[in-house]
């Protein structure tokens, strides 16, 4: 079955440090691939998407994310964090149509 | 354009009762999909209409049920409330098309509380 699984469900980085939040997809066949972000009492918002265009992906925000083919994965990365980015992120896979798997997010915390 | 709207936002049932929860998707989407959202389980997927079908379909029971309007708007019930219901229900919009893998809009959620 498909799925995705997001490696550790906190994360903490101090403001200004490297974020990297992992996620990792289990299929054989690459499905499209997203990043959603979650703010308290909010609804998701897209940060990126892979569409198998190009294996780097820049979203807002300065996020970015890269399509690892031969470790099933799909990383976040933002060189520098910042206390605005404190909040929940889900890596989501689409392998028909508008049929999304979610991993089950991790929580960022960002220290001064 | 209007983002997707879900309303009520906020819902209080007792055990038993049924619940009728709506989504207005943005302008043109004719996806709509519902997820339900809890700490312990995350986001599970329910299903997806395309006008007016029921394309997709999660692992739930069959007291969860959902219906798209010509207009695309699109109502979820669920019947015979249970504690564990207790969930914030987001609502996502798409364009849809066939061979799509759109990005998917999401509501602000309707929060459900069942006592």
């Amino acid at each position: 079955a498909q799925s995705v699984t997001q490696l550790g469900s906190h994360v903490s980085v101090s403001e200004g440090a490297l974020v990297l939040l992992r996620c990792n997809y289990s299929s054989s066949v690459p499905p499209y691939l997203f990043w959603y972000v979650q703010y308290p009492n909010q609804g998701l918002q897209l940060l990126l998407k892979y569409t198998s265009a190009a294996t780097l992906v820049k979203g807002i925000n300065g996020f970015e994310a890269e399509f690892k083919k031969s470790e099933t994965s799909f990383h976040l990365t933002k060189p520098s964090a910042h206390m605005s980015d404190a909040a929940e992120y889900f890596c989501a896979a689409s392998y028909n149509f508008n049929k999304f798997y979610f991993g089950s997010g991790t929580k960022l915390n960002v220290k001064p | 354009k209007a983002g997707v709207t879900q309303t009520p936002r906020y819902l209080i049932k007792t055990r038993g009762q049924q619940v009728t929860l709506s989504c207005s998707p943005i302008s043109g989407h004719r996806s709509v999909s519902w997820y339900q959202q809890t700490p312990g389980q995350g986001l599970q997927f329910l299903f997806e209409y395309f006008s007016e079908t029921q394309r997709n379909k999660g692992n739930f029971p069959g007291r969860f049920s959902g219906r798209q309007f010509s207009n695309s708007r699109s109502e979820m019930n669920v019947s015979t409330l249970e504690l564990g219901d207790s969930a914030l229900y987001l609502c996502a919009s798409s364009p849809g098309g066939a061979g799509a893998h759109n990005e998917q809009f999401f509501g602000p959620g309707t929060r459900l509380t069942v006592l």
